[in-house]
């Protein structure tokens, strides 16, 4: 069983497309994370979240931890923001979900 | 300069070879991690150490070992690799605090014939 589930694994969007991407967990936490990671492997935090919402240009996250839920968003959507976005969450260890891979097409 | 560094980046070997792969941080962080990460399955757990004398194993330490040199340092060994054991390997290290980020590696790709 996953501690943490992404849905969809796949996602392929048009440009300027507003992009959800949902993550639910099981266990308790201290915050949860959003991860880029790029074709070419490298993994970069987005945003790490404990309550509400965070907003980093076009990209927004929101979490609701009585529902054990978060979404991030991506406004107007880019073909470079094509990627594997990828939710975590720690507690005294991080858990992670599968991603969730996103193409942008021009 | 990166704050996780990992070599090798690449890394083609044979069964039954021993392959050691390093990482070094510089964010001063007490807390290492080596994960695998296979297509499908997302990031898993291999090894972890919260200080230079603590090493944990994670859910798939199983074919692994790991040395903690340092505060810096991290690494991890293949003892006698095989082909299942291809994957891109991250290191990662944070500071224990709560809700703090992890901080990746760039990856090492391994490639086990």
């Amino acid at each position: 069983k996953n501690e943490v589930e992404q849905s969809p694994q796949n996602l392929t969007a048009q440009e300027g497309e507003f992009i959800t991407i949902n993550c639910s967990y099981s266990v308790g936490i201290s915050a949860l994370h959003w991860l880029q990671q790029h074709p070419g492997g490298g993994i970069v935090s987005l945003f790490m979240l404990s309550s509400g919402k965070k907003k980093h240009g076009r990209l927004i996250a929101t979490i609701n931890i009585q529902e054990k839920h978060s979404s991030l968003h991506i406004t107007a959507s880019h073909p470079r923001d094509s990627a594997v976005y990828i939710c975590a969450v720690s507690r005294n260890q991080f858990y992670f979900g599968t991603g969730t891979s996103l193409t942008v097409i021009p | 300069d990166a704050d996780v560094t990992q070599t090798p980046r690449n890394r083609i070997t044979k069964t039954g070879k021993r392959i050691m792969l390093e990482c070094s941080q510089t964010k001063g962080h007490d807390r290492m991690y080596w994960y695998r990460q296979d297509p499908g399955l997302g990031l898993r757990l291999i090894y972890y150490s919260f200080d230079v004398k603590d090493i944990n194993k994670g859910e798939i330490s199983d074919g692994y070992s790991v040395s903690r040199q340092a505060q810096a340092k991290f690494s991890l060994s293949l003892e006698s690799a095989i082909p299942n054991q291809t994957a891109l390997y991250f290191c990662a290290t944070d500071s224990g605090g709560a809700g703090d980020t992890q901080y990746f590696g760039p990856g090492t790709r391994l490639t086990v014939l």
